[in-house]
């Protein structure tokens, strides 16, 4: 079993609706990671936490906003998303000090905008 | 910046047989690390094997080992003995190590199916 622990796995949402996805790991990682993965391509970076700070925002539109309450928890808060948003959300996390660098990986999100 | 390149979009493979998965990068970093993740059909990315620039031996962890080759900036994935299970994507990635951007870039992935 993974041991990042995404929620809800499935979405499915209105273009007007607002929704979160939540992530949680208990793992005393201190980086925490939101990648965005379309059908058959690979993930693609959206926002990077390192000591529960927004350290890197890959130019994401502000429609999706991340937040990092603790050390533990991570969420992708969503509103007026578009069709085109539709995809797996996949969350990860890793140590930020001492090691290879390996990223532990939920299971993902995924989403479907209407 | 960096550049992971996959041209393998789909890969056949016999049970039981091995078979070795492509991936060459392009980096300006001095100090860099590979990956290879496999993603089955669930969606979970699942970490298999890591190697580092400096590494002087080519990394292995049970049924996959890691074909580093510095100069030609390839880092290929090996399977041995493959089995049904290993039906999945595979994606090859990379970071940069002295840096504070822990994120990691991926390559476009191969799929592979395992045929019994």
């Amino acid at each position: 079993d993974t041991e990042v622990t995404q929620t809800p796995k499935h979405l499915v949402m209105g273009m007007t609706n607002k929704k979160s996805l939540k992530c949680e790991q208990h793992m005393g990682h201190r980086a925490m990671y939101w990648y965005k993965q379309k059908a058959k391509k690979p993930p693609e970076l959206m926002f990077v936490y390192s000591y529960e700070k927004l350290s890197i925002n890959e130019s994401v539109p502000s429609r999706f906003s991340p937040e990092c309450p603790n050390s533990s928890l991570l969420n992708l808060h969503l509103h007026a998303l578009q069709p085109e948003d539709s995809a797996l959300y996949l969350c990860a996390s890793s140590p930020l000090a001492g090691d290879t660098g390996e990223l532990f990986f939920g299971e993902g999100s995924r989403l479907t905008v209407l | 910046a960096q550049k992971i390149t996959q041209t393998q979009p789909g890969m056949f493979v016999q049970e039981k047989e091995a078979v070795t998965l492509d991936c060459t990068y392009d980096t300006s970093d001095p100090s860099y690390g590979l990956f290879w993740y496999k993603q089955p059909s669930s969606g979970e990315m699942i970490f298999l094997i890591y190697q580092g620039s400096y590494d002087q031996q080519n990394a292995t962890e049970g049924r996959y080992s890691l074909n580093f080759q510095k100069a030609r900036k390839s880092a290929n994935l090996v399977i041995s003995a493959s089995q049904l299970g290993d039906s999945a994507m595979y994606f090859c990635a990379m970071r940069a190590m002295d840096t504070g951007r822990r994120a990691l870039t991926f390559g476009s992935g191969t799929r592979l199916q395992v045929q019994p």
